[in-house]
């Protein structure tokens, strides 16, 4: 049973970057799609992005484009998510979730988050 | 973008109650919409697929139906485990949505 292992918190100041990654145990990632999302406290899901099995093409939300990039390591069974100028708004809960095998817009498998703080 | 309502946002019912969430899509969408549970400090589950196919694993008191724009989560009989909050999730285009959530509380 596949498991993502997501990085630890991270406390940062506004303008900053992070990079929040997304390991694979149990079952390779190979030939499946992976999403990122995030939740701030007390609110709901908000979809971010996604990257191809192969990593060389990737969509993101209207919202991020310019800020995120998506990228994977196929060989370590890994995905990343990177985050720049980063402001108090993206104080949230980061997920990454492997797309289901039913339709790559499902997200079958999730990690259990990432907790990223951004405050001077 | 499209938006997606759910209603309502939180509902209070007990043990053994029939549950009946609905979520509302601002245009069409075929039947491409998922329903995930989310426990406090958790992350979401996904529950159903497609609109109303059951994910593996997820008990058979779950059930959704709907086409088009409009949709409804059914919980048969509430188990003191599903206690939680509900999302809907638009599958048709890219950005994905969700709906804002419904918290299924005790009486």
């Amino acid at each position: 049973q596949v498991q993502l292992v997501q990085s630890g918190a991270e406390v940062k100041k506004p303008g900053a970057s992070v990079q929040v990654s997304c390991k694979a145990s149990g079952n390779p990632l190979t030939g499946y799609y992976m999403h990122w999302l995030r939740q701030a406290p007390g609110q709901g899901l908000e979809w971010m992005g996604i990257i191809n099995p192969s990593g060389d093409s990737t969509s993101y939300a209207q919202k991020f484009q310019g800020r995120v990039t998506m990228t994977r390591d196929t060989s370590t069974n890994t995905v990343y998510m990177h985050l720049s100028s980063l402001r108090s708004e993206d104080t949230a809960v980061y997920y990454c979730a492997r797309a289901s095998s039913h339709y790559y817009y499902y997200m079958d498998v999730w990690g259990k988050g990432t907790t990223v703080t951004v405050s001077s | 973008d499209i938006q997606m309502t759910q209603s309502p946002s939180s509902v209070s019912a007990s043990v053994g109650d029939r549950v009946t969430i609905t979520c509302r899509a601002s245009q069409g969408i075929a039947n491409w919409l998922a329903w995930y549970q989310q426990k406090p400090g958790k992350a979401p589950n996904l529950l159903i697929y497609a609109a109303s196919s059951l994910q593996s694993g997820v008990p058979s008191r779950f059930s959704g139906s709907g086409s088009g724009t409009d949709f409804t989560l059914t919980i048969s009989s509430l188990q003191p485990e599903d206690f939680a909050t509900y999302y809907c999730q638009q599958a048709n285009s890219l950005p994905l949505t969700f709906g804002g959530g419904t918290k299924v509380k005790i009486k």
